[in-house]
């Protein structure tokens, strides 16, 4: 079983607010991914991580921001979040390398009003 | 443009049929790995395949990598209700980054 978590599993918020979604790996992954996914459909990765202060963009352009201060910590952030943010998001780790596994997080199912 | 297609989009059946599911790309990957997600949570790894021809079986599901490393299957034989999820290929092509498939929605109903 991955030991990877996230917080909240709901949000609904209202537009405007400042939000941030909360990710934690305890496996000492140094890649960390943020995916956005709309229910039952393809994921798409929007930030990754090769490991501490190190955050790119992924291939969805999408207005929130990432940091990578700790190995095990990866929070995503939406300064004001709208309507068209509303969404799955889902974080994952893996060692690093090419085709490592990915272990995911149970999601965030994020609703903005 | 996606980079990896996967057929069909929906698939529901009868349990205890046999089904296949496509994963193609016009591009080569390096490995190619199949998840499979359930409602409210994130994908969970059945398989990883490495290498062009490779065919893993794993129960009843069995996985098939193509002789050029551009395409994948999933067969699962005699499906039952707890296959139901989405089902979703991955091929990794450069360094660090997986490329995720469209997805097969597949339901099993009993």
């Amino acid at each position: 079983e991955a030991d990877i978590y996230q917080t909240p599993r709901y949000l609904v918020i209202g537009t405007g607010k400042k939000i941030t979604l909360e990710c934690s790996q305890t496996m000492g992954h140094d890649k960390m991914y943020w995916y956005q996914q709309d229910p039952g459909m393809e994921l798409h990765l929007i930030h990754y991580s090769y490991g501490v202060n190190s955050t790119e963009k992924g291939d969805l352009s999408s207005e929130s921001t990432v940091s990578r201060i700790r190995t095990e910590h990866f929070p995503l952030t939406l300064e004001s979040a709208r309507p068209s943010h509303t969404s799955q998001y889902l974080c994952a780790s893996s060692r690093a390398g090419l085709g490592e596994t990915q272990y995911f997080g149970p999601g965030t199912r994020l609703l903005v009003l | 443009t996606q980079l990896l297609e996967q057929s069909p989009q929906f698939l529901s059946i009868q349990e205890g049929e046999n089904l296949t599911v496509y994963c193609n790309s016009s591009s080569v990957f390096s490995s190619l790995q199949w998840y499979r997600q359930e409602p409210g949570e994130g994908p969970v790894l059945l398989v990883t395949v490495v290498t062009g021809g490779e065919v893993k079986k794993l129960k009843r599901l069995t996985f098939q990598f193509g002789d050029a490393r551009k395409d994948s299957s999933l067969h699962i034989t005699a499906a039952q209700p707890g296959d139901t999820g989405l089902y979703l290929c991955a091929g990794a092509r450069r360094a660090n980054n997986l490329f995720f498939g469209t997805g097969t929605r597949l339901t099993v109903i009993p």
